[in-house]
């Protein structure tokens, strides 16, 4: 079973500024890494796959990238609505599919 | 639009068995697999398996084979997940979700694009 590790477990930043979110993987997945934003009593949304492919709908500041063990979840610019905890996803090698434990993105 | 709709929240006491709901609009309904993904109070997602709604197949989490069954009726469009003997950290968040799939590469892959609103089952004596 792969492994997904998140890093940070919270992260507090202002609105308006970037947020770098971390996921690793414990081997390889390639390129087949998934990105979830989850808002308290919703379910999960998807963000980005294929590491670094916007979903239908998911505004620009969103970008993904990385590939092999090591991706990244950045979001350029804060809006209020962006505060949400953050999941990442591989698809690579399942079953099981295997999420992160998630990043906490809370407003400083 | 794509709408998966679930059962309402249950509580059950350990030992029993709970099946929850998940009915799809907005799509062909044999055309996409179903995933189960749970959620305890606080925690993360886990994965407990996926059903082709095409043809029945299942795959399920090594730790819940034997106490999962997934199945589908197409008649109706709906999606099933039954849990049996069940346990305190059984309580959770249950959700279906569609399980898009898409190809780059010559190679086709298999995620998560639209989800249910959630179903909470409690477990409780």
């Amino acid at each position: 079973e792969i492994v997904m590790m998140q890093s940070p477990a919270t992260l507090s930043v202002s609105p308006g500024e970037r947020a770098t979110l971390s996921c690793r993987a414990s081997q390889s997945v390639s390129s087949n890494l998934a990105w979830y934003q989850q808002k308290p009593g919703q379910a999960p949304r998807l963000l980005i796959y294929g590491a670094s492919t916007r979903a239908t709908g998911i505004p620009a500041r969103f970008s993904g990238s990385g590939s092999g063990t090591e991706f990244t979840l950045t979001i350029s610019s804060l809006q209020s609505e962006d505060f949400a905890v953050y999941y990442c996803q591989q698809y690579n090698n399942w079953p099981p599919y295997t999420f992160g434990q998630g990043t906490k993105l809370e407003i400083k | 639009q794509v709408q998966l709709v679930q059962s309402g929240a249950e509580v059950k006491k350990p030992g029993a068995s709970v099946k929850v709901s998940c009915k799809a609009s907005g799509y062909t309904f044999t055309s996409y697999g179903i995933s189960w993904v749970r959620q305890a109070p606080g925690q993360g997602l886990e994965w407990m398996g996926w059903i082709s709604a095409y043809n029945g197949n299942t795959n399920y989490a090594q730790k819940l084979q034997g106490r999962v069954t997934m199945t589908t009726d197409t008649s109706t469009s709906t999606a099933y997940m039954e849990l049996r003997s069940l346990r305190s950290d059984d309580t959770a968040v249950y959700y279906c979700a569609r399980e898009w799939r898409y190809c780059s590469g010559g190679s086709c892959y298999t995620l998560f694009d639209y989800w249910g609103q959630g179903t909470l089952v409690t477990v409780s004596s």
